[in-house]
């Protein structure tokens, strides 16, 4: 199947700082990336859609200014935490498809942030 | 807004019991897919169904669609501590197929 791989794994920071999130299609490439959010035990949160040249969707609820994101090829997409604060400590995942058509999406391995 | 519920939250069998989860939307889906997500690791794809009605099979697992499309379940026959993990299914609308809304997840716990 398709890779996603994300960096980094895990991110320790400072409250106020800002931490940036890569996601990487290694071998297709993705026009639309997907990021969420997950805490403990809990399900998948679509945070924003990711389009590459253009700006990124976001969901009712998630702050554009507070989680940028940028996806500049057709295999990247970043996602900045600007500002951290201990509240967004979560487990963070990207996911792309080959095909939006069959809709089957590829995670990476997620991105663990803890803010202090 | 959409909402997708599992049932149970969580389910604890021995080894060799079946399991089952079942999946609720609160809209008409145009597919569902099931992911599984190991302690710690991420959600990797199990199946997709489109059709009304649709069962798929895989190996000890049994995939169902219903007739309306808006409940789903999956079946697992004789659990092994292999299938240790939480199993959430994913719903789809026309025209944004990749854009899923997770259901609640049902985390499954396996033991001698």
């Amino acid at each position: 199947g398709a890779v996603v791989s994300q960096h980094p794994s895990w991110v320790i920071c400072k409250s106020g700082t800002s931490v940036k999130i890569e996601c990487r299609s290694l071998d297709f490439q993705a026009t639309t990336m997907f990021w969420y959010r997950q805490f403990p035990k809990q399900s998948l949160m679509l945070m924003a859609t990711s389009n590459e040249g253009s700006k990124a969707t976001y969901e009712q609820g998630v702050e554009k200014d507070k989680f940028l994101i940028n996806h500049a090829s057709l295999t990247l997409s970043t996602l900045t935490v600007t500002s951290a604060h201990p509240e967004d400590s979560s487990f963070y995942i990207c996911s792309a498809t080959p095909s939006l058509n069959t809709g089957e999406l590829f995670f990476g391995e997620g991105s663990r942030l803890t803010v202090l | 807004g959409q909402q997708v519920m599992q049932i149970p939250q969580y389910q604890h069998v021995q080894e060799g019991e079946d399991f089952t989860t079942y999946c609720n939307s609160s809209t008409t889906l145009s597919n569902i897919q099931w992911y599984k997500q190991r302690p710690g690791g991420h959600p990797v794809f199990l199946i997709q169904l489109v059709k009304s009605g649709e069962v798929k099979k895989q190996k000890r697992l049994t995939f169902q669609f219903g007739e309306a499309k808006k409940n789903s379940s999956l079946h697992i026959t004789a659990t092994q501590t292999t299938d240790v993990g939480t199993y959430f299914c994913a719903g789809g609308h026309t025209g944004t197929a990749s854009k899923l809304t997770f259901g609640t997840g049902t985390r499954l716990q396996v033991t001698l």
